[in-house]
């Protein structure tokens, strides 16, 4: 059974930073692209970050571009968010999804619960 | 960016009915279209990706059409656990993934 568990998230100053990590099992994780995916407090889904199986492609939404650092460590079946300069508009749960291809094709075939980040002063 | 409209926002509908729910995208996206469903307090879960497969373990009373740029989700007969909210998301525009807004599928 695959399953995403997502964990490092919690309530954090404007300016700060904040590290996602998700642990990912049931699947040979090394295979598949992974995503970072988020949703505001009663809002709809924004697309924060992707990475390829091998990190040859990583992008990020221009809203976290320059803030936000996805990372994977295979050997350790992990995906991660690192979250610097962390603004109120980065409230949200943060969901680690996978792709259902090895390259970054953007479909979404597991999530996991999620992850919140509260950036309030 | 490629924009995603849903429509309606709201779809009020009886057990055992039919809903038609849609999604326009502001270009094309060929058939690089997905569609999920939300319940509340839970994740996304993927109903159907390359506008009309759908994803495993998903029942056949949900089905996609469309290509281009207007894309429909239908649900043939609706059960109980249907009710939920469902985005539609575009991926021909990699890696600059959007999503629609949302239609709520609700009890009459």
């Amino acid at each position: 059974e695959v399953q995403l568990v997502e964990s490092g998230g919690g309530l954090v100053q404007p300016g700060r930073s904040l590290r996602l990590s998700c642990a990912a099992s049931g699947f040979t994780f090394d295979d598949y692209a992974m995503h970072w995916v988020r949703q505001a407090p009663g809002k709809g889904l924004e697309w924060v970050s992707s990475i390829s199986w091998n990190r040859g492609d990583i992008d990020y939404a221009d809203s976290v571009k320059g803030r936000f650092t996805i990372s994977r460590d295979n050997a350790k079946n992990s995906l991660y968010l690192q979250m610097n300069s962390l603004r109120a508009d980065d409230t949200a749960l943060y969901y680690c999804t996978k792709d259902i291809f090895t390259v970054v094709r953007g479909v979404f075939d597991y999530w996991g619960q999620g992850t919140l980040v509260t950036v309030s002063s | 960016e490629i924009v995603m409209t849903q429509s309606p926002a709201t779809l009020s509908v009886s057990p055992g009915e039919r809903a038609t729910l849609s999604c326009r995208a502001s270009q094309s996206v060929s058939s690089n279209l997905a569609w999920y469903q939300q319940k509340p307090g839970q994740a996304p879960r993927l109903l159907i990706y390359g506008a009309f497969t759908r994803a495993t373990g998903i029942p056949a009373r949900f089905s996609g059409s469309g290509s281009g740029t207007e894309f429909t989700l239908t649900i043939s007969s609706l059960q109980s656990e249907d009710f939920a909210v469902y985005y539609c998301q575009q991926y021909n525009n990699w890696p600059r993934f959007t999503f629609g807004p949302g239609s709520k599928v609700d009890i009459k």
